[in-house]
């Protein structure tokens, strides 16, 4: 079954702290994998977008990695700020064909706290 | 370059009323898909349609049905409202000839609640 988990569930640091978000995922075949933001009541935003060949992406202070091998994923934040505070969602592409489908981890909600 | 539009922003229904949530992809986009997102959850897949028609649906009853419209917006229906259908609903829009890298654009949502 394709799944995509996150961990942790929560997480509550304080401003100028950084902060890593763990993806785990089985999902097959794998196509891409990124990373949204998503402040509350609005829509997802996208972070960071990698392929399988792709171990690194980085968009300003945030920095994703991804272990092709063992189906692990990692959104790292540096230098928090308050306005960091939001859901981070990662979403696995699987194609099989000429469809497709996005796969949706249940988000990590993050706290920055002054 | 307008992004990805959706109306109304907050919906207040009574349960067995039914609902139409409006979508308006980004400028250029010609595919648009319809995600349920429930409190403290990622988002669930209902379906997308392209050319006027229902390309792949996900685990949704017969009561979530859409349509799109030639100038490539979008509706949602639900009929018979549940309190289980109080979510936040998002529309995402993409481009056909870029299927294969699934970047989508996700409009603001529209809140639902049943009471």
């Amino acid at each position: 079954k394709n799944q995509v988990e996150q961990s942790p569930q929560s997480l509550i640091i304080l401003e100028g702290k950084n902060c890593t978000l763990q993806c785990n995922y089985t999902v097959s075949p794998f196509s891409n994998l990124r990373w949204y933001k998503q402040d509350t009541g609005r829509g997802p935003v996208s972070l960071t977008i990698m392929t399988f060949s792709e171990n690194t992406k980085s968009n300003g202070r945030y920095t994703a990695t991804l272990d092709a091998d063992t189906k692990q994923s990692s959104l790292h934040i540096t230098a928090s700020q308050l306005s960091d505070s939001a859901s981070y969602i990662c979403v696995v592409a699987s194609n099989s064909g000429n469809t497709g489908k996005l796969i949706f981890g249940q988000g990590t909600t993050l706290q920055v706290k002054p | 370059d307008a992004g990805v539009t959706q109306s109304p922003t907050h919906l207040i229904k009574t349960r067995g009323q039914q609902v139409t949530l409006r979508c308006s992809p980004k400028s250029g986009h010609d595919t648009v898909s319809w995600y349920q997102q429930a409190l403290g959850q990622g988002p669930q897949f209902i379906f997308q349609y392209y050319e006027e028609e229902e390309r792949q649906r996900g685990n949704f009853p017969d009561r979530f049905s859409g349509h799109q419209f030639p100038n490539y917006s979008s509706e949602l229906n639900v009929n018979a409202l549940l309190l289980g259908d109080s979510a936040l609903y998002l529309c995402a829009s993409s481009l056909a000839s870029q299927r294969r890298t699934y970047e989508q654009y996700f409009g603001p949502g529209t809140r639902l609640t049943v009471t």
